[in-house]
């Protein structure tokens, strides 16, 4: 079965923290793909990255940093310096080759105070 | 950029009514969804739809229907709304073939308030 478990619930920083968002994924399929998406107060889901099951190299974009690692199946997010800005929640996604849609987390609430 | 817009923000319909979700995206996207998001639940599928008149049950399809005439198109009904409906509809385009992760692009949302 395909599941992606995002064990934060809820997390509060102060400004200019770094913070960990934590996802881990269950799945049988050797070619498969894992997203992270924002979704702010407005609601629409931003897309954040994607990475496929064969490329474990770790990806670093401004702030924003996904380290994946096949061997614990996770694929953790992590934000530098946080800024309010980043006050959202955040999904992780797994796409496999067995289905045809995500199967999302159930999101982490990140809540940056000034 | 790709855009997928979903004609409703906020609605408030009665027990009973016929409700139409509509959503339009522009970049000529195969798939399109309907997901369905509650707190503590994430998001859920609804039904999806690979080509025009084509659709798929997601997890949750019960007291919904979907209908797909126009490959920019993707319509989410509920013949008869019930409060447990209540809630926010994401509607989403991803290109073809499925499988090969492409990105899923989303709408801003629809929030439904069945009273």
């Amino acid at each position: 079965a395909q599941k992606v478990t995002q064990a934060q619930t809820e997390i509060s920083v102060v400004e200019k923290e770094d913070v960990t968002l934590d996802c881990v994924y269950e799945t049988r399929d050797t070619t498969y793909y894992l997203f992270w998406y924002k979704q702010p107060p407005s609601g629409e889901l931003v897309f954040l990255i994607r990475r496929n099951s064969f490329d474990e190299q770790n990806e670093i974009s401004g702030r924003y940093s996904w380290n994946f690692q096949k061997s614990t199946s996770s694929f953790n997010f992590t934000i530098t310096a946080s800024q309010v800005v980043d006050s959202a929640v955040y999904f992780c996604a797994l796409y496999g080759g067995s289905q045809g849609n995500l199967i999302f987390g159930k999101g982490t609430k990140l809540s940056v105070k000034p | 950029d790709v855009k997928v817009t979903q004609s409703s923000r906020y609605l408030v319909k009665r027990t009973g009514e016929k409700v139409f979700l509509e959503c339009v995206q522009d970049m000529d996207h195969e798939n399109m969804f309907w997901y369905r998001q509650d707190p503590g639940l994430g998001l859920r599928l609804i039904y999806f739809s690979y080509d025009v008149k084509m659709k798929e049950k997601g997890d949750i399809p019960e007291g919904y229907s979907v209908s797909r005439e126009k490959k920019e198109r993707f319509s989410l009904i509920l013949e008869s709304a019930s409060t447990n409906q209540t809630s926010m509809y994401l509607c989403a385009s991803s290109l073809l073939p499925t499988g090969s992760g492409n990105t899923i692009y989303f709408g801003e949302g629809s929030w439904l308030t069945v009273v």
